[in-house]
């Protein structure tokens, strides 16, 4: 299973663009990006996947470069509601969902 | 709502006790999973069925007793548990496919052992 690393934290403040990168160094053939946002008490919620190039939805984008190494979670005009913590992981339809520390993000007013 | 509905949302039980928690799924997915969240720190998985098999447990204390009765319902009985065992605990589900797929969340039980 490919390794992720996020940073811990991150602060923005509202109405901000907001880009999270997750490095996977060793990510193999098969495998997606997935992105996950969770707030607190509750479960993770599913935000988007990819896997290569640009992929975007009405809640974020996800820029995926030619070595699929790296990607990076964009979130338009963040809100106080964006604060949470977003999970990057990656997998190729296998049964682990493995999730890391994530990057806690904290939107300011 | 996700299409995961975990019951009870909120469990207080003494160290003697023995509970279960229920998950279920509208999904149609033919894999479901457990997760322990304790505080501040990342998810980690429990059990993992795929088609009511157990195929997934990362060495869990058998105090922890989980029970797929069918692919949509999903149960972890709980038997003789330690304080440190209180967290929150989520069920999800997807469905196995050779590439992409997500797991989708409910939204966990908050246990909490006395």
């Amino acid at each position: 299973l490919a390794k992720t690393t996020q940073p811990i934290s991150m602060d923005s403040y509202e109405g901000q663009e907001v880009n999270i990168t997750c490095s996977h160094n060793n990510i193999a053939t098969n495998d997606y990006i997935t992105w996950y946002q969770q707030f607190p008490s509750q479960g993770p919620r599913f935000i988007i996947q990819g896997y290569k190039t640009k992929v975007t939805n009405e809640v974020a984008s996800l820029f995926i470069p030619a070595d699929r190494k790296s990607s990076t979670l964009s979130l338009p005009r963040v809100s106080l509601s964006d604060t949470a913590v977003y999970y990057c992981l990656v997998a190729s339809g296998t049964y682990k969902y493995i999730f890391g520390t994530g990057t806690r993000l904290k939107v300011l007013a | 709502e996700t299409g995961v509905t975990q019951t009870p949302r909120h469990l207080v039980m003494g160290m003697t006790n023995k509970k279960s928690l229920k998950c279920e799924q509208h999904l149609g997915h033919n894999a479901m999973y457990w997760y322990k969240q304790s505080a501040k720190k990342p998810l980690e998985l429990m059990f993992v069925y795929s088609l009511e098999e157990r195929v997934e447990n990362n060495s869990v204390p058998s105090r922890f007793s989980p029970e797929c009765p069918n692919s949509s319902h999903l149960f972890l009985h709980l038997h003789t548990l330690q304080p440190e065992d209180s967290a929150l605990y989520l069920c999800a589900s997807s469905q196995k496919r050779l590439m992409n797929t997500e797991a989708f969340f409910g939204q966990g039980t908050r246990l909490t052992v006395v």
